[in-house]
C-alpha cells in the first residue's frame, strides 16, 4: 500500500458541468500522475506533477487541467464534463523517479451522462 | 516515439497450464519495463520490473519475465496458471524526459482461467 487516495470512487455528472477528482498520498512523493483507462485504449497519460505547482501534459490533456498546490494533493479537473470523459481515472504516484516505479490508487469510475 | 504492443487483447487457459502473455515496446535508450495486474474493479499492482542485469526477473505471484532487447520484448511467463491468476495484464515502458518520468502502457491482456 503506497498510501494513495482517490476520491470520490464514483461519480456520475451531468454534461457541462465542472468535475474535481483528488488523489491524496502520505508518502510526500514529488511526482505524481494521472491517467484514464479507457477499454481498447489501456491506461493513458493525462497530465503529471514533478513538484509543487509543477506540472506537465501527457498524452490526452484536452479538456483537463490540473493543480498541486502542496506534495500530498493533486487534483484533476473537468471544466466541462463531456460524455468522452466517461472513464476510470487513476492516480499513480513514483517514489523512485531515477527507474521511476509507480504505485497505483483503486480509481474513480466517472460518468458524464 | 516509445510504445508498447500488447499483440493479445484476450487469452483462455486452463488452469494448470503455462502461460506466456507477450509485449514489445519500440523506445530509443535502454528500457525501464514493467509488467502489473489489474482484478476487476481495482487498480493496478506492480507484478515485476527490469532495469538492468539479468534478462530474467522474477516477481510476485509465481510470475517471471524474460527481456531480449534484440527482439525488443518483454515477456511475462507463469508455469502453472491459477484461476485467482484471472485479470488484465499491462505491460509499461518507462522512457525518461526533461521533467522526469513518463509511463507508456500497453493495451491491456484480458486472461481467462478455466477449470
Amino acid at each position: 500500500d503506497a498510501g494513495i487516495t482517490q476520491s470520490p470512487r464514483h461519480k456520475v455528472t451531468e454534461t457541462g458541468t465542472p468535475v474535481t477528482l483528488r488523489c491524496h498520498q502520505t508518502e510526500n512523493h514529488r511526482y505524481m500522475y494521472w491517467y484514464r483507462q479507457d477499454p481498447g485504449h489501456g491506461l493513458r497519460l493525462i497530465h503529471y506533477s514533478y513538484g509543487v505547482k509543477d506540472t506537465d501534459k501527457g498524452e490526452v490533456s484536452d479538456g483537463y487541467s490540473v493543480s498541486r498546490s502542496k506534495t500530498e494533493d493533486f487534483l484533476l479537473t473537468l471544466e466541462s464534463a463531456t460524455s468522452s470523459q466517461t472513464s476510470v481515472y487513476f492516480c499513480a504516484i513514483s517514489l523512485d523517479i531515477a527507474k521511476n516505479i509507480q504505485y497505483f490508487g483503486a480509481g474513480t469510475r466517472l460518468s458524464v451522462l | 516515439a516509445q510504445s508498447v504492443t500488447q499483440p493479445d487483447i484476450h487469452i483462455t487457459v486452463s488452469e494448470g497450464a503455462s502461460l506466456e502473455l507477450r509485449c514489445n515496446y519500440s523506445y530509443g535508450a535502454t528500457p525501464y519495463l514493467f509488467w502489473y495486474v489489474q482484478s476487476p474493479g481495482q487498480g493496478l499492482q506492480l507484478l515485476l520490473k527490469y532495469f538492468s542485469g539479468d534478462t530474467l526477473v522474477q516477481g510476485i505471484k509465481g510470475f517471471e519475465a524474460e527481456f531480449k532487447r534484440s527482439q525488443s520484448s518483454f515477456n511475462l511467463r507463469k508455469p502453472s496458471v491459477h484461476w485467482s491468476d484471472a485479470a488484465e495484464y499491462f505491460c509499461a515502458v518507462g522512457a525518461l524526459t526533461d521533467t522526469g518520468n513518463q509511463f507508456y502502457f500497453g493495451t491491456g491482456t484480458s486472461l481467462t482461467v478455466i477449470p
